[in-house]
């Protein structure tokens, strides 16, 4: 099973400020990786797929770069709405078996 | 507009089953895979598994084989997650979830608002 390893746990920074936030993948994912947010009491929110490219209705201030096995999020002006927790995802699909993993996330404070 | 409206919450006993529902609207229901999420309390999301509604074809992720079962009704736009065997460890937010496209890959674009799971003695 790929293990996704997100850093830092924690990273607090201010309105305005740029964000970086890294995930690494035990094997290479090719460019199968995702980043969710998710606020607290709510549902994942999808930002980024297949490594870099944007989900419907997703701000460009978040962009998404990396692929084998080293990821970044890259928040670039951040708004009081961005702070939240982060997760990257690795998913694939191999008939008959479909592999989904999570990283552990990466809480965004102010 | 695409919706998923689960069943509420529920409180189990350890070794109890437990069935949760996903009522879909705003699409054709047999158009997408509908996968299931967990979130135990504090922790990170974890995938469960998929139903293709059309033909009603699982796959499972390994850690929940032989526990997990997922269904669907056509008639009511509706799937279900069924666990049983249930721990402690299983207390967690039930997500049902299906992505924009077609295909079965796990990009999750559309969520449910989750079920709590208690499972306590």
């Amino acid at each position: 099973e790929i293990v996704l390893t997100q850093s830092p746990g924690t990273l607090s920074l201010s309105p305005g400020e740029r964000a970086t936030l890294s995930c690494r993948a035990s094997q290479s994912v090719g460019n199968s990786l995702a980043w969710y947010q998710q606020q607290p009491g709510q549902a994942p929110r999808l930002l980024i797929y297949g490594a870099s490219g944007r989900a419907t209705g997703i701000p460009d201030r978040f962009s998404g770069s990396g692929s084998g096995t080293d990821f970044t999020l890259t928040i670039s002006r951040l708004q009081p709405e961005d702070f939240a927790v982060y997760y990257c995802q690795h998913y694939g699909s191999s008939p008959p078996t479909i592999s989904c993993t999570f990283g552990q996330g990466t809480k965004l404070e102010i | 507009q695409v919706q998923l409206v689960q069943s509420g919450a529920e409180v189990k006993k350890p070794g109890a089953s437990v069935k949760v529902s996903c009522k879909a609207s705003g699409y054709t229901f047999t158009s997408y895979y509908m996968h299931w999420v967990r979130q135990a309390p504090g922790q990170g999301l974890e995938w469960m598994g998929t139903i293709n509604p059309s033909g009603g074809i699982t796959i499972y992720a390994q850690k929940f084989q032989g526990r997990v079962t997922m269904t669907r009704d056509t008639s009511t736009s509706t799937v279900y997650m069924e666990l049983s065997s249930l721990r402690s460890e299983d207390t967690a937010v039930y997500y049902c979830a299906r992505r924009n496209y077609g295909g079965n890959l796990p990009l999750l674009d559309y969520w449910g608002q989750g079920t709590l799971v208690t499972v306590s003695s």
